[in-house]
């Protein structure tokens, strides 16, 4: 089976500073799609990001970018110009060929003003 | 609209009661799916539906069985209430076909057993 790691439980950042959550995955798989979800206090997950397996290029939404190193199975999300509203729960999650998602264990992301 | 929506958003109860968590999505997806997460925000799945065929069953006692009366909605049931049952539990839906679309998620329910 496929397991995602998220090896730091807690990170913080400086208000506008840039940050890197780290996600490494096992897979056997060549086919497959990696995701960032937020969850604030308000606890409803929300997508950050996302990166299609087949494409070379790091997807980045806005602030948001990814470097999706293949080979590795390494999938880290980096947030420049930390605003106080990234302060949440992020996750990194694995979704396999045949639609099965796998998560992380999550890192609390702190924003320090 | 509400993408995916839960009811009840929060639930208190006393043990050994029986309840149910409904779950509802609007986007037409193929596959629902239930997570439970505990206090240390683990999430951890539960089940999955497509096309009212159960494809995961994690090791979820059997007290819980997910109850589907149609593509777009995918209720959980608990039986015998525990203490341990106590977590946010989310519903989710994502779409089957090619893409490798995310999963939707719901508000999640809070759930507490005294």
């Amino acid at each position: 089976a496929q397991t995602v790691t998220q090896s730091q439980p807690e990170m913080s950042v400086q208000e506008a500073e840039t940050v890197t959550l780290s996600c490494t995955y096992d897979t056997s798989e060549s086919d497959y799609y990696l995701f960032w979800y937020k969850q604030p206090p308000s606890r409803q997950m929300i997508l950050v990001i996302r990166q299609e397996a087949y494409k070379q290029q790091n997807a980045t939404e806005n602030r948001f970018s990814v470097n999706f190193q293949k080979a590795a199975k390494s999938f880290s999300l980096k947030i420049s110009d930390s605003q106080l509203g990234d302060a949440a729960m992020y996750f990194c999650a694995y979704r396999s060929f045949r639609n099965q998602f796998y998560f992380g264990t999550g890192t609390s992301l702190t924003v320090i003003p | 609209d509400t993408a995916v929506s839960q009811t009840p958003k929060y639930l208190v109860t006393q043990m050994g009661n029986d309840k149910s968590i409904k779950c509802e999505q609007n986007l037409g997806h193929d596959t629902m799916y239930w997570y439970k997460q505990d206090s240390k925000k683990f999430l951890k799945i539960m089940f999955s539906y497509n096309n009212k065929e159960l494809i995961i069953n994690e090791t979820v006692p059997n007290r819980f069985s997910p109850k589907s009366p149609d593509k777009a909605h995918l209720n959980l049931h608990i039986n015998s209430l525990e203490l341990g049952d106590s977590a946010v539990y989310f519903c989710a839906s994502s779409q089957d076909l090619a893409g490798g679309r995310e999963q939707f998620f719901g508000p999640g329910t809070r759930l507490t057993v005294l």
